[in-house]
């Protein structure tokens, strides 16, 4: 999707390792959100953030860090990936003025937890 | 936190409209409800939003009662490329963080 962008779009990796994911955000907007998505739960939020330096627990944060030192850039980690994290993630932003669910998303990192 | 229920799926064919329900029974003042739309290996992409009565753009159209209880997105005569999962979401513009996403509707639009 235009002006955000997520890196890697896929990756494979052995449990116990740290995963860092990275979404990119060329928009100047102020809140950035992480997702996950599996098979029969929709998407869930993981982390979000209302600014540099600023971030809150979303519904399923357990096993999940995030930071966020640039407007443009919020990084989820997984710092000991485990099998039930494999899944689709994905970032999503919405501008300064938060419409209700007015956010776009990027097009997701799938990731594989072996 | 207001949850939302959505058929898991739906058929349809070419050319036909197609109306999506969704029952939001504990919604709150504030809230608004909005659509979002996503075909495989895509992100969601955010197709309409309203707050009360009809709200209709290039795409589709969203209808919602008196009541707010529920909510029906209206696709007018589908094509094949319609065929996605659409999700209902509500939420206040506030509390956007607090979004439920559910696991939407599959939309199979057949020729």
């Amino acid at each position: 999707d235009a002006g955000i962008t997520q890196s890697p779009r896929h990756k494979v990796t052995e449990t116990g390792t740290p995963v860092t994911l990275r979404c990119h955000q060329t928009e100047n907007h102020r809140y950035m959100y992480w997702y996950r998505q599996d098979p029969g739960h929709g998407l869930r939020l993981i982390h979000y953030s209302y600014g540099v330096k600023d971030t809150d627990k979303g519904e399923v944060s357990d096993g999940y860090s995030v930071s966020r030192s640039k407007t443009e850039d919020f990084l989820l980690t997984l710092e000991s990936a485990t099998s039930s994290q494999t899944s689709v993630y994905f970032c999503a932003i919405s501008p300064l003025l938060p419409r209700a669910g007015g956010y776009t998303f990027g097009s997701g990192t799938r990731l594989t937890v072996v | 936190l207001a949850k939302t229920t959505q058929p898991i799926s739906m058929d349809s064919y070419e050319g036909q409209e197609v109306n999506i329900t969704c029952s939001h029974n504990n919604i709150a003042t504030n809230d608004y409800i909005t659509w979002y739309q996503q075909f495989p290996s895509q992100g969601p992409r955010f197709i309409i939003q309203g707050y009360k009565t009809k709200v209709t753009n290039e795409v589709a159209s969203l209808f919602i009662p008196a009541d707010r209880k529920s909510s029906t997105l209206s696709l007018p005569r589908v094509s094949l490329s319609d065929t996605a999962v659409y999700y209902c979401l509500v939420g206040s513009l506030y509390n956007f963080n607090k979004f439920y996403f559910g696991s939407g509707t599959k939309l199979n639009v057949k020729p």
